[in-house]
């Protein structure tokens, strides 16, 4: 099946920091990519798609001034948590459709804010 | 907007026995459901999918039904394995390409 690749797998930053969390597709191209947090035993929660060379598309409630998207390449799309606080701490994942619609998730990311 | 409901939250089964985890949504125009298996700490990874065309789908030990008019789908796995423990979850789409939308996801423990 098709490859997502996440980077960074686990990060700590103090808060007020800004982290970038990148996501690649590596055998395929992905005009659009999604990414989701998740909360400690909960599900997983769409916060944006991602559409390569125009703006992302935010679901209600998230904001777009703190989480920046920004998807310049058909294989990479990548999301900044800006001036990170302790609430931001969560688990980030990225995920991208493959050639038969079916979801192929990155490995995530831990954030964790001090 | 579409809405996805999942249960039971948690599941807990012996080696052996079967397991069913129900799942339902709120958009009739919703075409495209997958299932997805987590394991603690890792991706989700995509167990079977059934389209709206089709009422079930087989993959070995794992199996989907889908009621279109009840609006309500199933995951079934048989012969259970100590492996098969991780979260399910259930999700629902409208065409291939569109949002999928979760369930909460329940915990399945099978005990050897």
């Amino acid at each position: 099946g098709a490859v997502v690749s996440q980077h960074p797998s686990r990060v700590i930053c103090k808060s007020g920091t800004s982290v970038k969390i990148e996501c690649r597709s590596l055998d395929f191209q992905a005009t659009t990519m999604f990414w989701y947090r998740q909360f400690p035993k909960q599900s997983l929660m769409l916060m944006a798609t991602s559409n390569e060379g125009s703006k992302a598309t935010y679901e209600q409630g998230v904001e777009k001034d703190k989480f920046l998207i920004n998807h310049a390449s058909l294989t990479l799309s990548t999301l900044t948590v800006t001036s990170a606080h302790p609430e931001d701490s969560s688990f980030y994942i990225c995920s991208a459709r493959g050639g038969g619609g079916e979801l192929f998730f990155g490995e995530g990311s831990r954030l964790t804010v001090l | 907007g579409e809405n996805v409901e999942q249960h039971p939250s948690t599941l807990s089964v012996q080696e052996g026995d079967s397991a069913v985890i129900k799942c339902t949504y709120s958009d009739s125009a919703s075409n495209y459901f997958p299932w997805y298996k987590q394991e603690l700490g890792k991706r989700p990874q995509l167990i079977i999918d059934i389209r709206s065309n089709v009422g079930e789908k087989k993959d070995q030990r794992i199996a989907v039904t889908l009621n279109k008019t009840a609006k309500h789908f199933s995951l079934h796995i048989t012969e259970t394995q100590p492996e098969d423990s991780a979260v399910y979850f259930c999700a629902a789409s409208m065409g291939s390409q569109g949002n999928l939308i979760f369930g909460k996801g329940t915990k399945l423990s099978v005990k050897p």
